[in-house]
């Protein structure tokens, strides 16, 4: 069985701090997802990383993918009360057909 | 295209009554999945179908759980007889596997059951 572990679990900060949430597992992936969960809505994707090493980056939001594919970061800098959320990260395997695993989730909060 | 839509968004029932949960994937996709979401126990795959075909329904908890997909374009969950500890957000996604397409999910709105 593949697990996804994120840390921290929570996390509350002020507006313009840098955080970095982390994504570990044992396992490899084939890709590696990151979502953002709003209050009463359904997970909404932010990134896929597909190859070891990748870096993406959306605005203030950094993702990277570890190089041996087991492993991912997000980094938002200068966060803002609008990054407040659920952040998932879900891991593919190809052979898996399209199911994903989720880890469990590192809910932020940021004060203004 | 209206994206995933679940029915309904609230559903509030009592201990040992009969619930159905209902949705509508992405027109195409041929990947359906059906979560459960709790503050203690995070984000659960209970089953998931590929062209209306149960895939691994590992996930799901119990006898008490069943669900089916019909067409491409409805699936249920039903739960039966409910519990209290059945009380969480169900979610239902889609995804395809066409060529050319990622492994991404789309989300439903979910649907939040309370079970008194």
């Amino acid at each position: 069985t593949q697990l996804l572990e994120q840390s921290p679990q929570f996390l509350s900060i002020q507006e313009g701090e840098n955080l970095t949430v982390y994504c570990n597992s044992s396992s490899v992936f084939s890709s590696l997802q990151w979502y953002r969960q709003e209050p009463g809505e359904g997970p909404v994707l932010l990134v896929t990383v597909v190859t070891g090493g990748e870096v993406k980056k959306l605005k203030r939001l950094t993702f990277q993918f570890g190089d041996a594919r087991k492993d991912s970061s997000l980094h938002i800098t200068a966060a803002q009360p609008g990054d407040t959320g659920l952040y998932l990260c879900a891991g593919g395997n190809n052979n898996a057909g399209n199911m994903l695993t989720f880890g469990g989730g590192t809910r932020l909060m940021v004060k203004p | 295209d209206a994206g995933v839509i679940q029915s309904p968004r609230h559903e509030v029932t009592e201990m040992g009554q009969e619930v159905t949960l209902r949705c509508k994937p992405i027109s195409g996709h041929d990947y359906l999945f059906w979560y459960r979401q709790t503050m203690m126990r995070g984000l659960e795959l209970l089953i998931y179908f590929n062209n209306n075909v149960p895939i691994d329904d590992s996930g799901m908890p119990e006898d008490r759980f069943s669900a089916k997909m019909p067409n491409a374009s409805f699936s249920t969950l039903k739960i039966q007889p409910s519990e209290p500890r059945d009380s969480a957000v169900y979610f239902c996604a889609s995804s395809s596997r066409l060529a050319g397409a990622s492994d991404t999910q789309y989300f439903g709105p979910g649907t939040r059951l309370t079970v008194l």
